[in-house]
């Protein structure tokens, strides 16, 4: 069966430290995001993906950056991790359509100290 | 810019019916989806209402006015298991793809 999965699954790391986190789709989808969930803020866009090559800023970009070279991969790396970045992260993947829902990872829980 | 209001909590007893609302401004629609999210789980999809209208899908059903900018998710028959977020998203009118917006998320609480 097709799945999208994140690893890893929790993580702490420490301040001033770069740290990249792994998402792989097996659905074939064109479209993958990643958001953090934090309390009071639901889920937030970091960055998005439409293609292989292809990359966009979300809503909270800063701090953050992603690749995609192939369709299967969107790994999401941060520079230098910093506390305010402590968070819950999600990568989803879709189909280039418009009305097709999203499938979401397990969630990584990342604690910067 | 986009905006997205839904309430924080609710409550409700088991069996019963509950209606979970959402707003929206956005610049651009292309539709609107609803997820449930179980504590420490990945969001999961529920529903998903591009024109104005219900969709019903067994015990859950979503409704969508465009011109009023509102949707609400209908729980009906309530069971201890629907304890959870409801994540109401917005698809922004994109060239070729549904950038979801989400709201805060509505956490249901069912009691017996």
């Amino acid at each position: 069966d097709a799945e999208i999965t994140q690893s890893p699954r929790h993580k702490i790391t420490e301040t001033g430290r770069q740290v990249t986190l792994a998402c792989h789709q097996t659905w074939n989808h064109n479209n993958m995001f990643w958001y953090r969930q934090d309390l009071g803020h639901g889920l937030r866009l970091i960055h998005y993906s439409y293609g292989v090559q292809d990359t966009n800023k979300g809503e909270v970009s800063d701090g953050y950056s992603v690749s995609r070279s192939n369709t299967e991969d969107l790994p999401l790396t941060l520079e230098s991790a910093a506390s305010s970045q402590t968070s819950v992260y999600f990568c989803a993947s879709s189909d280039y359509r418009g009305n097709t829902e999203a499938f979401f990872g397990q969630g990584t829980r990342l604690t910067v100290v | 810019g986009q905006n997205i209001d839904q309430p924080t909590e609710m409550t409700a007893t088991e069996g019963a019916i509950v209606q979970i609302n959402c707003t929206y401004q956005t610049s651009g629609f292309n539709g609107l989806f609803w997820y449930q999210q179980h504590a420490g789980e990945a969001p999961t999809f529920l529903s998903y209402n591009v024109l104005d209208g219900l969709e019903e899908k067994g015990r859950f059903s979503s409704f969508l006015s465009r011109s009023k900018g509102y949707s609400y998710l209908l729980l009906k028959e309530l069971q201890m298991k629907d304890s959870a977020s409801y994540l109401c998203a917005v698809s922004s009118q994109s060239y070729n793809t549904d950038k979801l917006i989400f709201g805060t998320g509505t956490r249901l609480q069912v009691f017996p």
